[in-house]
């Protein structure tokens, strides 16, 4: 079991960029949601699924698109990336999909920086 | 507006003694809880969850209590230990059709050998 897995750990981008975070579990979770990570802020929620086909927004989804079009992967999408967007992003998967004391497994993390 | 907060952004703890690290929230819907520990350089790890409709859940040397009255929990790890020294986070979910976990800003637990 490899877990949930994020590809790049690490990427320098330039304003008005795109690019797609990608991000990958093999346990069958249903539930898979992508965070940021900015320094006094906690872990932000940006955009969510409760299962293949469905998503939706989390608190700060401006910016980034998402689709589920498999159970296993859960890609990210910025649109066009400005300097605001430079964080530290997680994924993470659980069974189950709250509200529930449902564990989510997160990846380790792809440190973006946007010039 | 903030629902999940960590009023301390860090804490120092001798080895041995007892870690208390709190949060507090204001949406009397949310009605799970749950402490993740995150190292540097890695995602969070989960650690223990509550159910609002109990006060105490223990799971070795970690305690969480809540206190639905006054939107608070705290996170009890005793005997602290070296190992412990990371950020942690609690979140919050509930309310009918919400599908969210909703995280505080960290609380970093240093552990002085």
């Amino acid at each position: 079991n490899a877990g949930v897995t994020q590809t790049p750990k690490f990427q320098v981008l330039k304003t008005g960029q795109s690019m797609t975070l990608q991000c990958a579990q093999d346990m069958n979770h249903e539930y898979m949601s992508w965070y940021r990570q900015d320094p006094g802020m906690g872990l932000r929620l940006i955009h969510y699924s409760v299962g293949a086909g469905i998503t939706d927004q989390g608190e700060v989804p401006n910016g980034y698109n998402v689709s589920r079009s498999t159970t296993e992967d859960f890609p990210l999408r910025l649109l066009s990336a400005a300097p605001s967007q430079t964080s530290v992003y997680f994924c993470a998967s659980s069974y189950g999909s709250p509200p529930g004391p449902h564990e989510q497994f997160f990846g380790p993390g792809t440190r973006l920086t946007v010039l | 507006d903030q629902q999940v907060k960590q009023n301390s952004p860090s804490l120092s703890v001798q080895e041995g003694r007892i870690s208390i690290l709190n949060c507090d929230y204001t949406n009397s819907m949310f009605d799970y809880f749950l402490w993740y520990k995150k190292y540097p350089a890695e995602g969070p790890t989960f650690l223990i969850s509550i159910s609002s409709i109990k006060d105490k859940n223990e799971d070795g040397r970690f305690t969480v209590f809540l206190n639905k009255s006054a939107k608070h929990l705290s996170l009890h790890i005793v005997p602290s230990q070296p190992g412990d020294s990371a950020v942690y986070f609690c979140a919050a979910s509930g309310g009918s059709g919400t599908y969210k976990y909703i995280f505080g800003t960290g609380t970093r637990l240093k552990v002085l050998a």
